[in-house]
């Protein structure tokens, strides 16, 4: 098993610019979370699918931000414009209902 | 007052010895608890589930106080390798998960 598979691992970009960060979760998981990580605000849930539908998106920080779910083997989540106060840690998750969620490896975005 | 509250530490413990986190959570109805471990620049892993009956894997073991709404996690005969953030996480239904910020445990020898 693959686990959850994220990319890119890092993204350095300059403020303005439209980042995609994409997410493959775990087959046959019918749930997918995305999270944002800083030292300052610590695990934050973004957005939740189920099923490929967002679920509850009130996490999202504002109008930047943007994801969808395509289908049930891929997530991205876009910003767009980047500001500096975007960088963190960026992680997905996936689980079958009921279970534990598995963690990608997250993306490391800086934004300067 | 936030939903999940743990002590960040950093709890500095040496090598072989017993520590105890707790997590305290505001909602009664929670449904579902969990800790994580978190290593540096890594992503959270599950730990284990607590259950009600309280549950023991090997040196870690995991308690369930409804009536003072707290969870808990010892760690006996604690190794290097168990430095890390573990995270107390609580499921207050469906899919909603609140994660603690963590607590950090550094281990030395």
């Amino acid at each position: 098993d693959a686990g959850v598979i994220q990319s890119p691992r890092h993204e350095v970009t300059e403020m303005g610019q439209e980042v995609t960060l994409r997410c493959k979760p775990i087959s046959g998981h019918n749930s997918l979370f995305w999270y944002r990580q800083t030292m300052m605000r610590g695990l934050e849930l973004l957005i939740y699918f189920n099923n490929n539908v967002p679920i509850d998106d009130s996490g999202m920080p504002e109008d930047r931000f943007s994801a969808k779910m395509p289908n049930a083997s891929f997530s991205t989540l876009k910003i767009q414009p980047s500001e500096p106060r975007d960088s963190a840690v960026y992680f997905c998750a996936s689980r079958e209902q009921g279970h534990e969620q598995y963690f990608g490896p997250g993306t490391r975005l800086t934004v300067t | 007052r936030k939903e999940v509250e743990q002590d960040p530490g950093p709890f500095n413990v040496p090598e072989g010895a017993t520590v105890a986190f707790n997590c305290t959570y505001s909602n009664s109805a929670s449904q579902s608890f969990f800790w994580y471990r978190q290593d540096c620049r890594k992503e959270p892993k599950l730990l284990m589930s607590v259950y009600s009956s309280g549950n023991e894997d090997g040196r870690f073991t995991a308690q369930l106080n409804r009536a003072s709404q707290y969870i808990s996690l010892l760690i006996r005969d604690s190794k290097l390798s168990d430095s890390a953030t573990y995270l107390c996480v609580v499921n207050k239904g469906n899919y909603q998960l609140i994660w603690g910020a963590g607590t950090k445990l550094i281990i030395k020898p």
